[in-house]
C-alpha cells in the first residue's frame, strides 16, 4: 500500500542545521508532487515546501525561505527537507505529504500524509 | 496570503448528532478548497477535495459544500470514531493555507 515515512528529525540547537527524509513505497513516485507540512505543539498545520514530481520548480512558505531547501532523489523514492539556521520556531512535527494526482504542477491536494517526524530546536 | 478563518475552534456534540463547521476564505478562492481530519499520534487525513467531492473510501457521512467564498463540512450523524480535530485548506493561491482547526468532541 502508499506509505511514506519520514525521518531525520531531532534535538538541535539554535543556529544549527537538519536534513530531514521521507521515503515512499507502493507508488510510483516519480510521477507525484511532494509536500512538507509541520505543526507546531499545540498549533495547527502551516504548509512548509513542495517539490515538482520532476524536482523542476520549487516552492516555499515565507517563514522558511531563504532557510529551508527541498529536493528528491526520484531513484531513491526519497523527499528531502534541508533545514538550516534553525530557529526556536521552527520546532515541529514535520510532515511529508503526497499530491493526490500525478503530474499535478503545484499540488496542493495532500493525500496521503507520513506520520511525522519531530524537530525540537532548542540550547 | 489568503486567510482561512475556520468556526467553531471547538465543539462537543452527541453521537447521532449533525456536525457543521464553516470555513471561510479572504479571497475568491473557487472551489480549492479541501478538508482533512487529523487524530492524535495519526497522520492527517484527505477527507474531501474541491470542496465536496469525496475522497475514495471516505463514509457518506462527510460531507462538504461552498457558497462563494463561505465552505461547510458536515458529520451527517456523529460516530465515536470521529473524534479528531478537522482542518480547512485552500489550493488556490500559493502558500497553501490551512484553517485553524476544529477539535470535535463527544458531549
Amino acid at each position: 500500500q502508499v506509505q511514506l515515512v519520514e525521518s531525520g528529525g531531532g534535538v538541535v540547537q539554535p543556529g544549527r542545521s537538519l536534513r530531514l527524509s521521507c521515503t515512499a513505497s507502493g507508488f510510483s513516485f516519480s510521477t507525484y508532487g511532494m509536500h512538507w507540512v509541520r505543526q507546531a505543539p499545540g498549533k495547527g498545520l502551516e504548509w512548509v515546501a513542495a517539490i515538482w514530481y520532476n524536482g523542476k520548480y520549487k516552492n516555499y512558505s515565507d517563514s522558511v525561505k531563504g532557510r529551508f531547501t527541498v529536493s528528491r532523489d526520484n531513484s531513491k523514492d526519497t523527499v528531502y527537507l534541508q533545514m538550516n539556521s534553525l530557529r526556536a520556531g521552527d520546532t515541529a512535527l514535520y510532515y511529508c505529504a503526497r499530491d493526490r494526482i500525478p503530474a499535478a504542477g503545484t499540488g496542493g491536494v495532500f493525500d496521503p500524509w507520513g506520520q511525522g517526524t519531530l524537530v525540537t530546536v532548542s540550547s | 496570503d489568503i486567510q482561512m478563518t475556520q468556526s467553531p475552534s471547538s465543539l462537543s456534540a452527541s453521537v447521532g448528532d449533525r456536525v457543521t463547521i464553516t470555513c471561510q476564505a479572504s479571497l475568491d478562492i473557487s472551489n480549492y478548497l479541501n478538508w482533512y481530519q487529523h487524530k492524535p499520534g495519526k497522520a492527517p487525513k484527505l477527507l474531501i477535495y474541491d470542496a465536496s467531492n469525496l475522497e475514495a473510501g471516505v463514509p457518506s457521512r462527510f460531507s462538504g459544500s461552498r457558497s462563494a467564498t463561505d465552505f461547510s463540512f458536515t458529520i451527517s450523524s456523529l460516530q465515536p470514531e470521529d473524534i479528531a480535530t478537522y482542518y480547512c485548506q485552500q489550493y488556490d493561491t500559493l502558500p497553501w493555507t490551512f484553517g485553524q482547526g476544529t477539535k470535535v468532541e463527544i458531549k
